[in-house]
């Protein structure tokens, strides 16, 4: 059984990075597939972030890009998410989740319980 | 960009059939994949692409797309199906290239 789990400072100050962790038990990364992040701002909807292939392959939001960075650990079996420059609207629930592909079209089969992370002074 | 409209809450009898729909422009030609999520859980992929159902997802859940429509049924609705639903497609030519829907939140009478 695929699970993911992610971790990190729960707090974040405005203008600081915000950096999340998510460790993948059960599925080796080497093994395919894509990873992303995902974020749920309270009360609102879903967003994706960006995905990351085991290869280092990367690919982002547009409106976010200048500001993520997604980076994999194939040793410990686990991708991170950086954002700079944060501020309150970056509050949210972060999800990992594992991305599935089917006819040239993408989904995400595998998500972590997510963790909220809160930007505030 | 590519926006998925769904109706924000839909109400139904226990036993009864919920119905959620997720409006795009020609959402008929892509693939799209729906997600419940309970309070304070994570999303579970309940159907993709279309109508495919994952391991361990009840026979009560179906989908279908054509159109400018794809819905999601919950046939014969338990008081465990109350939750928020996603529709999602994936959009090369967007700038977000996974495009959620609005959400739908189901409420068991």
């Amino acid at each position: 059984q695929v699970q993911l789990q992610e971790s990190g400072p729960g707090l974040v100050k405005p203008s600081e990075t915000l950096s999340l962790t998510c460790a993948v038990s059960g599925y080796s990364l080497t093994n395919g597939y894509y990873w992303g992040w995902i974020r749920q701002s309270p009360g609102k909807g879903l967003e994706w972030i960006g995905s990351i292939f085991h290869t280092g392959i990367t690919y982002y939001k547009s409106s976010l890009k200048s500001r993520v960075t997604i980076s994999v650990d194939t040793s410990k079996n686990q991708f991170s998410l950086k954002l700079s420059s944060v501020t309150a609207a970056d509050t949210a629930v972060y999800y990992c989740a594992r991305r599935r592909r089917i006819r040239g079209q993408n989904y995400f089969d595998y998500w972590g319980q997510g963790t909220l992370v809160t930007v505030s002074s | 960009s590519y926006v998925l409209t769904q109706p924000p809450s839909v109400s139904v009898a226990p036993g009864q059939t919920a119905r959620i729909s997720c409006g795009g422009n020609n959402i008929g030609n892509k693939s799209v994949h729906w997600y419940q999520q309970k309070p304070g859980q994570a999303p579970v992929l309940v159907v993709y692409d279309d109508s495919g159902r994952p391991s361990g997802i009840p026979e009560r859940f179906s989908g279908s797309n054509s159109g400018s429509t794809a819905t999601l049924t919950i046939s014969r609705v338990e008081a465990g199906d109350e939750a928020d639903y996603y529709c999602q497609v994936w959009d090369s030519t967007s700038d977000q290239f996974y495009v959620f829907g609005t959400g739908t939140k189901v409420t068991v009478l």
